[in-house]
């Protein structure tokens, strides 16, 4: 079974400041999919960023980018001049590649506190 | 164009008593799930559908929880008989596809407290 381990239980940050996210997970799956989900006070989640395991290229979303490390299993976000809209719980999230049945597995999150 | 909606919001009841939320998808979506989030987790998949038909249900609690998605448009959810340990938030997504890359959207969940 895959497991996402976010070791950040709280975070905080300046404005304008920039601020990187951990993110770890386990699996013994060679295709798969990697995902950060912002999820604001009002709760309703929002994909923020996703990157495909079969490319090596880092995933780029304006300010939002991505450090994937497939051999270490790291997945960290980096955000890039920090908003107050940015305040937020951050879940870091796995797929396996399959045809149907596409699981997200979250971890516990992390919540950023973007402060002015 | 319209996100996912639910309702109720909000919803609180006490232990052994039954509850129901309901779930509209994004229109045209054939990818259904619903999660659940216990305060200071990350949500859990209970079940997705395809359609009208389940794909996944591994983590339903069966002896309790049922969810059906009649004419595979919108969805509802049902516990029976609620415990203590069900309270948490229900969220509702759903996938234009149920591929990989089929991005899930989600609605504003539906918060439960069982007393």
């Amino acid at each position: 079974a895959q497991t996402v381990t976010q070791s950040q239980p709280e975070m905080s940050v300046q404005e304008a400041e920039t601020v990187t996210l951990s993110c770890t997970y386990d699996t013994s799956e060679n295709n798969y999919y990697l995902f950060w989900y912002k999820q604001p006070p009002s709760r309703q989640m929002i994909l923020v960023i996703r990157q495909e395991a079969y490319k090596q290229q880092n995933a780029t979303e304006n300010r939002f980018s991505v450090n994937f490390q497939k051999a270490a299993k790291s997945f960290s976000l980096k955000i890039s001049d920090s908003q107050l809209g940015d305040t937020a719980m951050y879940f870091c999230a796995f797929m396996k590649h399959v045809e149907y049945g596409n699981k997200l597995v979250f971890g516990a999150g992390t919540i950023l506190r973007v402060k002015s | 164009e319209a996100g996912v909606a639910q309702s109720p919001r909000y919803k609180i009841i006490e232990k052994r008593q039954s509850v129901a939320f309901w779930c509209n998808p994004i229109s045209g979506h054939a990818t259904l799930y619903w999660y659940q989030q216990i305060l200071g987790q990350g949500p859990k998949l209970l079940i997705q559908f395809q359609n009208n038909g389940v794909v996944d249900d591994s983590q339903l609690p069966k002896d309790r929880f049922s969810a059906e998605r009649l004419k595979g448009v919108d969805s509802t959810l049902k516990i029976q008989p609620a415990k203590l340990e069900d309270s948490a938030v229900y969220l509702c997504a759903s996938s234009l596809s149920a591929g990989a890359l089929g991005t899930q959207y989600f609605g504003p969940g539906t918060r439960l407290l069982v007393l």
